[in-house]
């Protein structure tokens, strides 16, 4: 089955201490996104990619970074991850930046 | 400013049916999106209007007015699997997804 992988599920990082996230496809969409997700609230869409044309949020902050060597993965780098940076981090692809958004399971973020 | 407004939390019986409303302000519309997410868990797609009208799938439909800046997702008998919450996201016209904060549905027996 065609999918969004995200790996891992679950991470545990200590505070200061750079992170990598990573998200796979197998839909061959050319939009992938990432989103940061806390407790209760809407998903807050971080940066995506078009292709290889990366678009960032203005409000995103230059502590997290995106990289897409491909069209199937996309790497999302917390340099220097704060207690204010644990939530849910969501990737989702789309075949077009007009089309539906098709979630990966997430990974979920401590840190200590 | 952009705005996206749903109920906080919902109560409903099995079985039962049960409308979530969504009201939105957004600098232009390119369609209308529903999601479920489970507790820990990814969004997964339920609906898309753009159109006004209502949309059924299954259990499930979605109704648009336009002109109103109104949906409501509507489920019908309510199964436990369906507490979740359901998050409302608009397309502006910068084809940018405007979310809600969801509404958390829960199912008592």
């Amino acid at each position: 089955d065609a999918m969004v992988i995200q790996n891992p599920r679950y991470q545990v990082t200590q505070f200061g201490k750079p992170v990598t996230l990573s998200c796979s496809q197998t839909l061959n969409h050319n939009v992938m996104y990432w989103y940061q997700q806390k407790s209760s609230q809407a998903p807050k869409l971080l940066f995506h990619y078009y292709d290889k044309d990366f678009n960032n949020e203005a409000d995103t902050p230059d502590n997290f970074q995106s990289r897409r060597p491909n069209t199937s993965f996309c790497f999302l780098d917390i340099r220097s991850p704060g207690l204010g940076d644990a939530a849910m981090y969501l990737c989702a692809t789309s075949a077009s930046e007009t089309d539906t958004q098709y979630f990966g399971p997430g990974t979920r973020l401590t840190v200590l | 400013g952009q705005n996206i407004d749903q109920p906080t939390e919902m109560t409903a019986t099995e079985g039962a049916i049960v409308q979530i409303n969504c009201t939105y302000q957004t600098s232009g519309f390119n369609g209308l999106f529903w999601y479920q997410q489970h507790a820990g868990e990814a969004p997964t797609f339920l609906s898309y209007n753009v159109l006004d009208g209502l949309e059924e799938k299954g259990r499930f439909s979605s109704f648009l007015s336009r002109s109103k800046g109104y949906s409501y997702l509507l489920l019908k008998e309510l199964q436990m699997k369906d507490s979740a919450s359901y998050l409302c996201a608009v397309m502006d016209s910068n084809y940018q997804l405007i979310w809600g904060a969801g509404t958390k549905l829960i199912i008592k027996p």
